[in-house]
């Protein structure tokens, strides 16, 4: 166990709604950053929260958007739910004080919709 | 952009054998990193190994050993006496600034 925590595990919606996740870090990270897994692929960046600011973005459209509070646990929204955003949505935490910026996952949160 | 290659979709090695994982990656950087992720059937990624590009001795950590070869960008991982428990799937990762690039992944069985 890493100590990354996301919730919840599964959640169904259907597209065109709006859904958010939650992730807690690791206790002394203050970075996150955020992936989608499809099905039998690798993760795929999304954007990256350090001292909740927006540290970092892949190529995701603007519907896909995220908070980082104050105790730097993250959110991941997403609005305007597609088909295609079915997937695992894993969190990762990180500090920013390692050069190696070494991360550490959560179980992650598998969305379905339909 | 930076591209990270698994060639092998599935592996399958006897337990107590060695296996080899390849991943060959492009970039233009001369300084980075570079990661080997395992994910359990359970789904939470965990980091089984990493190189710096600077250091030209390969990481060892325990049964797990990388095949860095900076030239080529290829940088494979070895697993020595396999051992059920490393039945997962295996990421090779890149590291670019604050963003990882993750290949498509290798399903390593390991059979009894």
């Amino acid at each position: 166990e890493t100590g990354v925590t996301q919730s919840p595990t599964h959640l169904i919606k259907t597209r065109g709604q709006q859904v958010t996740l939650r992730c807690s870090s690791q206790s002394g990270h203050n970075t996150v950053s955020w992936y989608q897994q499809a099905l039998g692929q690798g993760p795929q960046f999304i954007f990256q929260y350090y001292r909740e600011e927006e540290n970092g973005r892949g190529n995701f459209p603007p519907r896909f958007s995220g908070l980082q509070f104050p105790n730097y646990s993250s959110e991941l929204n997403v609005n305007a739910l597609e088909l295609d955003d079915s997937a695992l949505y894993l969190c990762a935490s990180s500090t920013q004080t390692s050069d190696v910026l070494e991360q550490y996952f959560g179980p992650g949160t598998r969305l379905t919709v339909t | 952009a930076q591209t990270v290659t698994q060639s092998q979709p599935e592996m399958s090695v006897q337990e107590a054998e060695t296996v080899t994982l390849s991943c060959t990656y492009d970039t233009s950087e001369s300084d980075y990193y570079l990661f080997w992720y395992k994910q359990p059937p359970s789904r939470q990624m965990i980091l089984v190994i990493r190189q710096e590009a600077y250091k030209q001795q390969n990481a060892t950590e325990n049964r797990f050993s990388v095949n860095f070869q900076k030239a080529a960008k290829s940088f494979s991982l070895k697993i020595s006496d396999s051992q059920l428990g490393d039945a997962a799937m295996y990421f090779c990762a890149y590291r670019d600034g604050n963003q990882f690039y993750f290949g498509t992944g290798t399903s390593l069985t390991v059979i009894p």
